[in-house]
């Protein structure tokens, strides 16, 4: 079954502790993204990788930190620099043509308390 | 700038109504994708359509439906005889080059 993965599902952590949120993609997509959701609200991008060793912030970097050495998979930490860093996370993938992305296949999300 | 509005926050149907669900995006490019999305109550989100800026004829998939209007910059999305499974969050995107932008989303509940 192709799709995108991640884990784990709930993630409990204490406030000044670095955590690894993990995405893992088998649909051979060159694209990846990292997205926050909190209660109510739409999808804010965090960061996003069009090619392996490559990627770039999206509107709410600061306090996040990603790596791409793999086509298949884009971990994203939350550091104890993210000042409000409980949500809920969400990650994409999508196939690309030149300029241009078609649409996003997400994950099930990551749901991170940080207490 | 770029903007997606859906401005349904909440919308309550009683099961077999037909619904719409109301988009409009702000661009000043002339080539670009948009798209419909469902959230569910278990969180993960469901690709349901994506129309490019150079095709506005109206989608029928089922009971679902699109249209697209370049002239009022809207892609609303209507669900026909609306179900129980139908209740969930929906979020309108847009999209040009590599980033997407979505809308605040409209929490549709389908009352048995």
């Amino acid at each position: 079954d192709g799709g995108i993965t991640q884990s784990p599902k709930y993630l409990f952590r204490k406030e000044g502790q670095n955590v690894t949120l993990s995405c893992e993609q088998n649909l051979n997509h060159d694209a990846m993204y990292w997205y926050r959701q909190d209660p109510g609200q739409g999808l804010r991008l965090i960061y996003y990788s069009q090619i392996v060793n490559d990627f770039q912030k999206g509107d709410i970097a600061e306090g996040y930190s990603v790596s791409r050495e793999k086509k298949e998979s884009f971990p994203l930490t939350v550091t104890s620099a993210q000042k409000n860093p409980t949500a809920f996370y969400l990650c994409a993938s999508s196939m690309t043509s030149g300029h241009y992305s078609y649409e996003q296949y997400f994950g099930p999300g990551t749901r991170l308390t940080v207490t | 700038a770029q903007k997606v509005t859906q401005a349904q926050t909440e919308i309550s149907v009683v099961e077999k109504e037909d619904v719409t669900l109301d988009c409009v995006y702000e661009t000043r490019d002339t080539t670009y994708y948009l798209f419909w999305y469902k959230q569910p109550p278990s969180g993960e989100l469901v690709f349901l359509i994506r129309r490019n800026s150079f095709d506005e004829q109206n989608e029928i998939s089922g009971r679902y439906s699109w249209n697209f209007q370049k002239s009022t910059s809207s892609f609303n999305f209507t669900i026909t005889a609306s179900q129980v499974v139908d209740s969930a969050v929906y979020f309108c995107a847009w999209n040009t080059g590599n980033q997407f932008y979505f809308g605040t989303g409209t929490s549709l509940t389908v009352i048995p």
